[in-house]
């Protein structure tokens, strides 16, 4: 137990459809991430956010959609994603969000894109 | 944006063997973190070392840092099947700040 959860653990999606994944830590930190985790492919950071507000955004398609309504809060919201999309999507926390922190990582959404 | 290479990115030894892997990039690091992933899991933080040359110890896990600071390499003492799992090093980039994850060595240890 990281104190960081993620829910669902699992989710199937038409590519049609709208859902959100949620992250919440217990751990009192000021910095939360997205990262999406591919077969064969590193670890990606897609958004960074410190005190709630969105400090990195990597390109990230416009079909997701990241929320921050506190800092022990974190959602991800899909629209209209690809096959592609399918991946383990990770949350992260950190103290003050600086680059060489300790992470402290949930178990992740495994998301399958049909 | 720098590219860190896991080498092996698979390794399936036996139970008490004794292995090493491997952290490459041709950037500077300002520091670098050894995560660990079990399956189902998200990574969890091993060690971070800072310092060109720094050796760090973790019961039977060896950690150290290449002196230029570009490389890093993970030594494992008498392999356990609890030692299983995805290993990902992480680099802090000298110059940007940023924080890039590597390739990852899968290492599966049988009984």
């Amino acid at each position: 137990e990281t104190g960081v959860t993620q829910t669902p653990r699992h989710l199937v999606m038409g590519m049609t459809n709208k859902k959100s994944l949620k992250c919440e830590q217990h751990l009192g930190h000021n910095a939360m991430y997205w990262y999406k985790q591919s077969a064969k492919k590193p670890l990606e950071l897609m958004f960074v956010y410190n005190f709630k507000e969105q400090t990195e955004n990597n390109s990230v398609p416009s079909r997701f959609s990241p929320e921050c309504p506190n800092s022990s809060h974190l959602f991800l919201h899909l629209h209209t994603l690809q096959p592609e999309d399918s991946a383990l999507y990770l949350c992260a926390s950190s103290p003050e969000g600086l680059m060489n922190e300790k992470l402290f990582f949930g178990s992740g959404t495994q998301l399958s894109v049909l | 944006t720098q590219l860190l290479e896991q080498s092996p990115q698979f390794l399936s030894i036996q139970e008490g063997e004794n292995l090493t892997v491997y952290c490459n990039s041709s950037s500077v690091f300002s520091s670098l973190q050894w995560y660990r992933q079990e399956p189902g899991e998200g990574p969890v933080l091993l060690v971070t070392v800072v310092t060109g040359g720094e050796v760090k110890k973790l019961k039977r896990l060896t950690f150290q840092f290449g002196d230029a600071r570009k490389d890093s390499s993970l030594h494992i003492t008498a392999a356990q099947p609890g030692d299983t799992g995805l290993y990902l090093c992480a680099g802090v980039d000298f110059g940007n700040e940023k924080l890039t994850f590597g390739t990852g060595t899968r290492l599966t240890i049988i009984p």
